[in-house]
């Protein structure tokens, strides 16, 4: 089991550019979720996938932020056109569901995202 | 909506010694699921203990135990014979039933030697 699998690890962009963020959830899982970490929010929950359906995109920030799943096993998280105030860590996780031994999310490494 | 507060954004312990990290959550529902995760220097996002809200007792791992008071609606983390590596920040998550995972803002505990 390779884990959740994130990429870039880094990432260092110019404003008004485009990001993609990309992950590869652990084979089995039926849910995945995106993260966006900073020091005054902590970690807020962007969006969740159910079986590569978007359940809740609620904490999406902006019209500027999307996120796909085309298949089971990839997602991506977009920022179009991106700015200064998106520079965070964002965790991308993935989950079977909570009646498995109550499962519990499985996190990547991350993506440090700096927007300059 | 569910929210999750931890009140303490930094706490210190000296080695060797115990200390309890608190959280209390808000939320109408009566089934779900508790989770403490350490994220240490590395970034890396560790589950600590996990605990389901229709069990009664408290889970236990290893050093770390947890208080679970459902009426209250409090979950503290409680870390026995502290020890230098369990310098971190230490994050308490809700599972609603519609699997919705939040997180609180977090408590940076450090260990002093």
């Amino acid at each position: 089991d390779a884990g959740v699998i994130q990429s870039p690890r880094h990432e260092v962009t110019e404003m008004g550019q485009e990001v993609t963020l990309r992950c590869k959830p652990i084979s089995g899982h039926d849910y995945l979720f995106w993260y966006r970490q900073t020091m005054m929010r902590g970690l807020e929950l962007l969006i969740y996938f159910n079986n590569n359906v978007p359940i809740d995109d609620s904490g999406m920030p902006e019209d500027r932020f999307s996120a796909k799943m085309p298949n089971a096993s990839f997602s991506t998280l977009k920022i179009q056109p991106s700015e200064p105030r998106d520079s965070a860590v964002y965790f991308c996780a993935s989950s079977l569901e909570k009646q498995v031994y109550n499962s519990p999310l499985h996190f990547g490494n991350g993506t440090r995202l700096t927007v300059t | 909506a569910q929210t999750v507060t931890q009140s303490q954004p930094e706490m210190s312990v000296q080695e060797a010694e115990t200390v309890t990290l608190s959280c209390t959550y808000d939320t109408s529902e009566s089934d779900y699921y508790l989770f403490w995760y350490k994220q240490p220097p590395s970034r890396q996002m560790i589950l600590v203990i996990r605990q389901e809200a229709y069990k009664q007792q408290n889970a236990t791992e290893n050093r770390f135990s947890v208080n679970f008071q459902k009426a209250a609606k409090s979950f503290s983390l409680k870390i026995s014979d502290s020890q230098l590596g369990d310098a971190a920040m230490y994050f308490c998550a809700y599972r609603s039933r519609d699997d919705k995972i939040i997180f609180g803002k977090g408590t940076r505990l450090h260990i002093l030697p």
